[in-house]
């Protein structure tokens, strides 16, 4: 699976966007983006993914370069409750077995 | 909730005892996946199965570790003599199919003492 890269930690603003960045320079042409996001001892939870197009459904936005090089998390309207480690993904294929390799992710702090 | 639930959701035991947790997926899914994580880290894959067969498992599963799925559902994964760099959390995940989204159960905390 290619690697991601993310900042450590960012702050955002309630009711505030907030754009996460992601880079996946070495990402292949089968390959598709997934996030994630983890809230303090909760598990992992699922909030969108894509392939080469902008994708959006009731949580975010998610923005994929047309390089498909980066990409960006957008969160519309950002609550305290979206305080988390939000984990970029690039999702392998068959050989790679569907797992999901995290990385380090982001850790956001929405702040009132 | 997410439909996935997993059994204990803590555990404290000595360093050499035998810990077994459980995870129930999300009824129709075929695939289910175990992860570990340790603090501060993202969540490590560990072994995954496709109805009842493992078809994978990570440099991470030692020989201590052994995981089942004996009817296609639930799941078991054992840590024999447990030591203390086994303090994790250990998380299980299913899905439909490969290519859709993981569904996380809320953990299973080990500690060894």
């Amino acid at each position: 699976d290619a690697k991601t890269t993310q900042p450590p930690s960012m702050d955002c603003a309630e009711g505030r966007a907030a754009n996460l960045p992601c880079n996946h320079s070495t990402i292949s042409g089968n390959e598709y983006v997934y996030w994630y996001r983890q809230i303090h001892s909760q598990g992992p939870q699922y909030i969108i993914h894509g392939l080469k197009n902008n994708e959006t459904n009731e949580m975010a936005s998610l923005i994929i370069t047309e390089d498909r090089k980066s990409s960006t998390l957008i969160l519309p309207h950002a609550t305290l409750r979206d305080t988390a480690v939000y984990y970029c993904i690039v999702r392998g294929g068959q050989a790679a077995g569907n797992k999901l390799t995290f990385g380090g992710g982001t850790r956001v702090l929405v702040k009132p | 909730d997410t439909g996935v639930s997993q059994n204990p959701r803590h555990k404290i035991t000595k360093r050499g005892q035998n810990v077994t947790f459980r995870c129930d997926p999300i009824s129709e899914h075929n695939r289910l996946y175990w992860y570990r994580q340790t603090l501060g880290q993202g969540p490590e894959f560990l072994t995954y199965f496709q109805n009842e067969a493992q078809l994978e498992k990570s440099r991470l599963l030692s020989d201590r570790f052994s995981a089942e799925r004996p009817k296609g559902s639930f799941s078991t994964l054992e840590i024999q003599r447990t030591e203390q760099g086994d303090s994790a959390m250990y998380l299980c995940a299913s899905s439909r199919g490969g290519y859709n989204e993981q569904f996380f159960g809320p953990g299973t905390r080990l500690t060894v003492l």
